[in-house]
């Protein structure tokens, strides 16, 4: 089983849309996660940090189920500029102050006008 | 304030040569990681240095290598190259081995022939 796993996609959808992704994670020891943005041949850039409480950020929702190990992202009212890849990130800590992130394959959105 | 900077951005080698990437991080920032980006494929850990020391390594060879240096920056080294390390090589800089937020920089796309 991979370590994160998305949503294969593509997602093609129309201005105005409302779009999830999903993403679920093997190792119950980790500790933070995220939702990172990554535009076609550029890096990646942090979009939002997710939390079991749930988190929001305009038009972005981002959740965290804990027992499900299971890592949401929703996009309301998606506009064109939100077209990139999303990845699905988790953080784990090791030897008590290491950490790597762990992403997963990414899931590319197109917005279409 | 320069973000995290790696130098070159693209380069072209033989397959059987050697090749060094670097990168520069972020100001105020300690931590050095380095990931591999595949075409298609989310980044994947290759190793992170703290205090000028390999703390962490994803499951890559030993041709891969590192260095940090007294003033944070860091070089990644490739041995022996081969066609499938062709890919986008990523520098993430943070502050602490525990850093909250990592920022990466544009990466260096790196062509194996």
């Amino acid at each position: 089983r991979k370590e994160v796993e998305q949503d294969p996609g593509p997602f093609n959808v129309p201005e105005g849309a409302t779009v999830a992704f999903n993403c679920t994670y093997s190792n119950s020891a980790s500790q933070s996660f995220f939702w990172y943005r990554q535009d076609c041949r550029k890096e990646p850039k942090l979009l939002m940090s997710v939390y079991s409480s749930g988190n929001e950020d305009g038009r972005f929702t981002a959740q965290l189920n804990r027992a499900s190990q299971y890592i949401s992202l929703l996009i309301r009212d998606s506009k064109l500029s939100d077209s990139a890849t999303y990845l699905c990130v988790v953080k784990l800590m090791s030897g008590g102050s290491n950490y790597k992130l762990t992403f997963g394959k990414g899931t590319l959105l197109t917005v279409n006008p | 304030d320069a973000g995290v900077t790696q130098s070159p951005t693209h380069l072209i080698k033989t397959r059987g040569q050697q090749v060094t990437l670097r990168c520069s991080p972020k100001s105020g920032h300690d931590t050095v990681s380095w990931y591999q980006q595949a075409l298609g494929q989310g980044p994947q850990f290759i190793f992170q240095y703290y205090e000028e020391e390999e703390r962490q390594r994803g499951n890559f060879p030993d041709r891969f290598s590192g260095h940090q240096f007294p003033n944070y920056s860091s070089e990644l080294n490739v041995n022996a190259l081969l066609l499938g390390d062709s890919a986008l090589y990523l520098c993430a800089s943070s502050f602490g081995a525990a850093g909250v937020r990592a920022f990466f920089g544009q990466g260096t796309r790196l062509t194996v022939v």
